[in-house]
């Protein structure tokens, strides 16, 4: 069974510029949760997605938003890129949420973005 | 507010020696507690879990940790350290606060010298 994939990998933007990343779950799981992961901070939630609805959201400001469509794939964007926004953004998946009962996370790669 | 302490934010050990990974948590009631590995470019891979069984809780490539609720810690454990196990190290705390969340430490990047 293929694993959580995310597309791109990398990306390079400039500030004020805005980014769509990318995640596929893996088959026959429909929940996707978001992470920001940045050096001496860890990960920070952002927020998870079950059918096509946002069920959790973390501490960040509106410029950061996502979506799920209905086969389960979810993209997070960010628009007015800043400078602290360069990270690594993990995606996780699950079978049900994660704000319910227990089901244990799966995490892609990520995709590491560099604002300039 | 519920929060995860990882004790050191880089670990040394030679091939051979004792693992020792540090991590305490703050949390009104019993949490679930997980221990994640992350290899360069990738993501992270669970190691462990305690969801309140046995306080022991033994993980994957040898790796075990001990839930002491009186001391507030989990911290991770492996008796004899391999090149192989040279990652960054997550703490985690999956709590209630109106719906279940997950806290992640900061992380432990962890070298193992020859």
């Amino acid at each position: 069974k293929a694993g959580v994939t995310q597309t791109p990998r990398y990306l390079i933007k400039t500030r004020g510029q805005q980014v769509t990343l990318s995640c596929s779950p893996i088959s026959g799981h429909r929940s996707v949760s978001w992470y920001q992961q940045t050096p001496g901070q860890g990960l920070q939630f952002l927020f998870e997605y079950f059918s096509e609805t946002q069920r959790n959201k973390g501490n960040f400001p509106g410029r950061f938003s996502g979506r799920q469509f209905s086969n389960s794939r979810s993209e997070m964007n960010v628009s007015t890129l800043e400078l602290g926004d360069s990270a690594l953004y993990l995606c996780a998946s699950s079978l049900a949420p994660t704000s319910g009962s227990y089901n244990e996370q799966f995490f892609g790669p990520g995709t590491r973005l560099t604002v300039l | 507010a519920q929060s995860v302490t990882q004790l050191g934010s880089h670990v040394s050990v030679s091939e051979g020696a004792l693992v020792l990974l540090r991590c305490n948590y703050s949390s009104s009631v019993p949490p679930y507690l997980f221990w994640y590995v992350q290899y360069p470019n990738q993501g992270l891979q669970l190691l462990l879990k305690y969801t309140s069984a046995a306080t022991l809780v033994k993980g994957i490539n040898g790796f075990e940790a001990e839930f002491k609720k009186s001391e507030t810690s989990f911290h991770l454990t492996k008796p004899s350290a391999h090149m192989s196990d040279a990652a960054e190290y997550f703490c985690a705390v999956r709590v209630f606060s109106g719906t279940y969340k997950y806290i992640f430490g900061t992380g432990t990047r962890l070298k193992v010298l020859a």
